[in-house]
């Protein structure tokens, strides 16, 4: 059974630019849930993907966008990069959609720094 | 409001002590509570579940509507418990309200 695998797992960028982070969800997972975690705080959730579909989202700007492509695995692209976007970015899996509270699996994270 | 508190950053006992990981929500609903572990160089993992009433790694947790709690306890710590704990409230069917997690190191 493949884990959650998430890519890349630094990265450096500039104010102002765009990002985007990928993430491939554990074998057979159809959700896919987004995670923002600044440093000393818990997980935030930017918001989830079901079957290609974002079906919950939470407190962020529209400038984070995400996709989920057929074969479940997903992108989190974040426009017009501010200082406070530098976090770790968690993607998490499970199996289910809407009417299913399912274990959800975290894959390591990218760390995103905006300078 | 739907907001998770763990009132400790860091927690430190002694190997063999017992633990206790506080854990305190406000949330309208009726209420799933997780407890999440992160070893060290290692991934969030589930570590257990209110609704499963289990024991893992000799860790329980019991809801307390009353109080609105859910802490995590131990009566024995063993030095490779020693990791990050964060409680999680789940909210609706999607989305997760993680508190700021718990430092738990046991001295040897």
């Amino acid at each position: 059974e493949t884990g959650v695998t998430q890519s890349p797992t630094h990265l450096i960028k500039t104010r102002g630019q765009q990002v985007t982070l990928r993430c491939s969800s554990q074998s057979g997972h159809n959700t896919v849930s987004w995670y923002q975690q600044a440093l000393g705080q818990g997980p935030q959730f930017i918001f989830q993907y079901y079957r290609e579909e974002e079906n919950g989202r939470g407190n962020f700007p529209p400038r984070f966008s995400g996709l989920q492509f057929p074969n479940y695995s997903s992108e989190l692209n974040v426009n017009a990069l501010e200082l406070d976007d530098s976090a770790l970015y968690l993607c998490a899996s499970s199996l289910g959609g809407v009417t299913s509270g399912n274990t959800i699996y975290f894959g390591e994270g990218s760390w995103l720094t905006v300078v | 409001a739907q907001r998770v508190t763990q009132p400790e950053k860091l927690l430190s006992v002694f190997k063999g002590a017992p633990v206790e990981l506080k854990c305190n929500y406000s949330y309208s609903g009726s209420p799933e509570l997780f407890w999440y572990v992160q070893y060290s160089r290692q991934r969030l993992q589930l570590l257990l579940r209110h609704i499963s009433r289990e024991s893992i790694k000799g860790f329980t947790a019991d809801l307390n509507k009353g109080e609105t709690s859910f802490h995590l306890k131990k009566p024995f710590a063993q030095e490779e418990d020693s990791a990050m704990y964060y409680c999680a409230l789940r909210v609706g069917t999607y989305k997760y309200i993680f508190g700021t997690g718990t430092r738990l190191k046991v001295l040897a």
